[in-house]
């Protein structure tokens, strides 16, 4: 157990959807990253959060959209969802180490849009 | 940007040692990440590289040069639990903060 939970682990739905992951960091991680990971395309960021605040954007598209909550857990919310989007959503949080921060990832939530 | 190359996969034998080899272009590059990653499963921390030269840890070790662009992740007394993708991840400094962007990774086969 890595310390980061994600729920679902495992979600199945229709295009045209919409649906929202939800991930709980470390204890005492402030930031939280979100990652998309496709068969063909490896590890595609998303978007990070740091205590609340959007921190950096990556690759997000515009049906997608997150937040993170004065608790710290984070969503992230895929709309009109596509067959394209069906992927592994990862969500990591980080901690210090040797002067950068170390990624640690929850288990996943693998989306199945059909 | 950020360019990552990486062998797509590699095959090595129970016991022996393998190199994954890393080249990148990274803008603001501020260190470099290996991780490991089971079919299906996380990836998990491996090792992090910020100055030239190797970092050892156990039957892992990474080495670093910055002004070549390269890594490479050395795996010794290779077992087959070791039969998984691994990422390199360069780190890199831009204006909205530090990004880790991900290579797609060199699936390694370990055989008997």
């Amino acid at each position: 157990d890595s310390g980061v939970t994600q729920t679902p682990k495992h979600l199945i739905t229709a295009t045209g959807q919409r649906v929202t992951l939800r991930c709980s960091p470390r204890s005492g991680d402030l930031s939280v990253y979100w990652y998309q990971q496709s068969l063909d395309q490896g590890l595609q960021f998303l978007i990070q959060y740091y205590n609340g605040e959007e921190r950096a954007k990556g690759n997000i598209l515009e049906r997608f959209s997150a937040q993170q909550f004065p608790d710290l857990h984070s969503e992230l919310n895929l709309s009109s969802l596509e067959l394209g989007d069906s992927a592994l959503y990862f969500c990591a949080s980080s901690h210090p180490y040797s002067g950068a921060n170390v990624l640690t990832f929850g288990a996943g939530s693998r989306l199945t849009v059909l | 940007g950020q360019n990552i190359d990486q062998p797509t996969e590699m095959t090595a034998t129970e016991g022996a040692i393998v190199q994954i080899n890393c080249t990148y272009q990274t803008s603001g590059f501020n260190g470099l990440f290996w991780y490991q990653q089971h079919a299906g499963e996380a990836p998990t921390f491996l090792s992090y590289n910020v100055l030239d030269g190797l970092e050892e840890k156990g039957r892992f070790s990474s080495f670093l040069s910055r002004s070549k662009g390269y890594s490479y992740l050395l795996l010794k007394e290779l077992q087959m639990k070791d039969s998984a993708s691994y990422l390199c991840a360069p780190l890199g400094l831009t204006g909205g903060g530090n990004k880790l962007t991900f290579g797609t990774g060199t699936q390694l086969k370990v055989e008997l």
